[in-house]
C-alpha cells in the first residue's frame, strides 16, 4: 500500500497571506489526524478528523482549520500567516481513529513564513 | 491533561553500546504508549507500542521497552546502538477514552547520536 502523502512538501509565504495544505491517507483509513512540529514548541496536536466531521481540536488559533472528504483526504488552512507558523506540519492516517491504532505519518509539509 | 516527559533532549552512545531513552507519562490510568522514531526531513515511522498486554513490548529494528504502571514509566532500549540508530526519538500517548479518539501527546523528543 502507498504510505500517506502530503503536498506541496515545502512552501514559502508571507505574513498576513493564507495556506492550503493537503494529505492522502492510506487507502482504507478513515481518520486523519494534523500535528505542528517547531523546534520551540515540540509536537502539537492540530486536530481529527473521522468520516468527514472534525472529531478533536488541539489549543491552536480560529486561524487554523481544515477539513475531510469523502474519500478521506485531508486538507489544513492556515489564514493570516504569522512568522510563528513555520514549521513542519505533519498529516497521520489510522484505520478507525482510535486509541491503540498506529499513527502512519507523512513526510511533512515545510512551511516557511517571511 | 496527558502530559509525557522525555529525560534528556539529548544522548550521546558509542556504537555497541547500550541505549536507554526514558519516558514518564503522567496519568491515573495508564495510556496506551508509542514511542516513534524521526530521521532528518522525514515523518515519524513507528517503532513500538503498548496497548495493554504484554508489559515488554519488542519492536523493529532491535528496540524493546517495557511498561511499569508503578513507575509510569515506558523507557526504550536497545542492547546495542548501530550508526543508523542516530535519529530523534519521541514518546507519545492516547488516550483510552474512546471520546478521545486517537490523539496523540508527545514528549518532547530525544536526539541519539552514535559515535563510532
Amino acid at each position: 500500500k502507498a504510505g500517506v502523502t502530503q503536498t506541496p512538501r515545502y512552501l514559502i509565504k508571507t505574513r498576513g497571506q493564507q495556506v492550503t495544505l493537503s494529505c492522502s491517507p492510506i487507502s482504507g483509513h478513515r481518520s486523519v489526524s494534523w500535528y505542528q512540529q517547531t523546534p520551540g514548541q515540540g509536537l502539537q496536536f492540530l486536530f481529527e478528523y473521522f468520516s468527514e466531521t472534525q472529531r478533536n481540536k488541539g489549543n491552536f488559533p480560529g486561524r487554523f482549520s481544515g477539513r475531510q472528504f469523502s474519500n478521506s483526504r485531508s486538507e489544513m488552512n492556515v489564514s493570516t500567516l504569522e512568522l510563528g507558523d513555520s514549521a513542519l506540519y505533519l498529516c497521520a492516517s489510522s484505520p478507525q481513529g482510535a486509541g491503540a491504532d498506529t499513527q502512519y505519518f507523512g513526510p511533512g509539509t515545510r512551511l516557511t513564513v517571511l | 491533561a496527558q502530559s509525557v516527559t522525555q529525560l534528556g533532549s539529548h544522548v550521546s552512545v558509542s556504537e555497541g553500546a547500550l541505549v536507554l531513552l526514558r519516558c514518564n507519562y503522567s496519568s491515573s490510568v495508564p495510556p496506551y504508549l508509542f514511542w516513534y522514531v524521526q530521521y532528518p526531513n522525514q515523518g515519524l515511522q513507528l517503532l513500538l507500542k503498548y496497548t495493554s498486554a504484554a508489559t515488554l513490548v519488542k519492536g523493529i529494528n532491535g528496540f524493546e521497552a517495557e511498561f511499569k504502571k508503578s513507575e509510569t514509566s515506558f523507557h526504550l532500549t536497545k542492547p546495542s546502538a548501530h550508526m543508523s540508530d542516530a535519529a530523534e526519538y519521541f514518546c507519545a500517548v492516547s488516550d483510552q477514552d474512546a471520546a478521545a479518539g486517537n490523539k496523540l501527546t508527545f514528549g518532547g523528543g530525544t536526539r541519539v547520536l552514535v559515535k563510532p
